[in-house]
């Protein structure tokens, strides 16, 4: 079952701006997880969110939580051109199991 | 390095021939996971452990086999490969099942 949605599917910015990038789920979690996906290669964790918590940064990242909405938001501040990847977001539920997003392709024009 | 190490990253078989994928983990992670990656789907789950000799079907265990005889160990077994398994498959490992996943680089299985 999918339970993330992310949203947009895709995303094209200039270099510089900041991109943002939300995800829906539909059941109880215990944390919402954002990993970074370059072109088919493994993934990489960048954030992760319980479910207590509203917000949280890492460097140029903020993480929003909204659990009475279900929903969660990426915000990348000052992209570069190494931020073009996919973003995916995933959530724990009580059963153990990482439930993930179709993810959202970013692309950073120069 | 901590890391996790999957091989082979490229695999082409035909339909029936069994096959391994390896998954080894060397940060003493408890949770172990494998996902598969197909277009336009995301990832989803086959199998994860907890722990050593606790396995449990994730949303796409339909093919797979698993085992955790050790720790570090969590390979996944495909007894009679079909068309239908060609994909993208990804291992992961946790310290607990709660917190951050670490990845190995990939599996691209083809099955003709």
């Amino acid at each position: 079952s999918q339970q993330g949605e992310e949203d947009p599917q895709a995303l094209s910015i200039q270099e510089g701006e900041n991109a943002t990038m939300n995800c829906s789920y539909k059941t109880s979690i215990n944390n919402l997880q954002w990993y970074r996906q370059n072109s088919g290669r493994g993934l990489v964790h960048l954030i992760l969110i319980r479910s207590n918590e509203r917000e949280k940064h890492s460097g140029r990242l903020r993480v929003t939580l909204d659990t009475s909405k279900k929903s969660s938001s990426l915000l990348i501040t000052a992209s570069r051109a190494a931020d073009t990847a996919s973003y995916f977001c995933a959530t724990m539920d009580s059963n153990y199991q990482l439930i993930w997003g179709a993810g959202t392709k970013l692309i950073i024009k120069p | 390095e901590a890391q996790v190490t999957q091989n082979p990253r490229y695999l082409i078989t035909v339909t029936g021939k069994k096959l391994t994928v390896t998954c080894s983990q060397n940060m003493n992670h408890e949770y172990m996971s494998w996902y598969r990656q197909d277009p336009g789907l995301g990832l989803r789950q086959i199998y994860y452990s907890m722990n050593v000799e606790v396995t449990d079907k994730g949303d796409v265990p339909e093919g797979y086999k698993v085992s955790r005889k050790e720790k570090r160990n969590f390979p996944l077994i495909l007894e009679s490969p079909s068309p239908n398994q060609t994909s993208l498959y990804f291992c992961a490992s946790s310290f607990l099942w709660d917190t951050e996943a670490f990845f190995g680089q990939g599996t691209r299985l083809t099955v003709v």
